[in-house]
């Protein structure tokens, strides 16, 4: 089944506890972003990934990481969280290097940090 | 970048009748603009997308125009269900097309 898989799907840890979501999708997708979403803000990009090894800054990256070392896989790092970083994230991808196509998102992560 | 607006306060319809939701953008006109639909705690799962030179596109009992003059584009669901409740958010692309900008959101509601 063609999908885009993200781990773990709730995550409640500590300020400074260094983490890392995962997101994988199955379709040989060029195209790979991540969002958060925060009431009252909606989908804000955080960074995104036109192919392996290349990846930029979306409208929120501070605080975030990323690497792109293969082409199905695009993690996001929380090397030290904080609260503000609470939120809902999702990870999506596209077929092209772009956005001229249908985006793929995944089931979201819930990510509490106290 | 682009600034999106939509409606935030909640459509509320009754089933069978046409819930029309509005997409206003306020920076250049993009060559496409998307809608998605997004269930409470769900990834936004893709509806259409329309071209500049499209001025409708249906599909199903979806129907989506896009007025580049207006800055708008409006999403219509008619014989709507109560199934059809959701979030639906629409997307413009930055001029690179590199990022996609969603809009907050106007969130359907379809009593039966």
């Amino acid at each position: 089944e063609a999908q885009v898989t993200q781990n773990p799907r709730y995550l409640i840890t500590v300020t400074g506890k260094k983490l890392t979501v995962t997101c994988s999708q199955n379709m040989n997708h060029e195209y790979m972003s991540w969002y958060r979403q925060d009431p009252g803000l909606g989908l804000r990009q955080i960074y995104y990934s036109m192919n392996v090894e290349v990846t930029d800054k979306g409208d929120v990256p501070e605080g975030y990481k990323v690497s792109r070392k293969e082409k199905r896989n695009f993690p996001l790092i929380l090397e030290s969280p904080s609260p503000n970083q609470t939120s809902l994230y999702f990870c999506a991808s596209s077929l092209l290097a772009g956005v001229s196509d249908t985006q793929y998102f995944g089931p979201g992560t819930r990510l509490t940090v106290l | 970048s682009q600034k999106i607006e939509q409606n935030s306060e909640a459509l509320n319809i009754q089933e069978g009748k046409t819930a029309t939701l509005t997409c206003n953008y306020t920076n250049y006109s993009p060559a496409y603009l998307q809608w998605y639909r997004q269930d409470p705690g769900r990834g936004p799962v893709f509806l259409l997308l329309i071209r500049e030179n499209e001025k409708e596109k249906r599909k199903e009992r979806l129907k989506v125009t896009f007025d580049t003059t207006l800055k708008q584009s409006l999403f219509h669901i008619t014989a709507s269900q109560p199934a059809d409740s959701a979030t639906y958010l629409c997307a413009l692309p930055n001029s690179g097309y590199s990022t996609l900008t969603f809009g907050k959101g106007t969130m359907l509601l379809v009593s039966p």
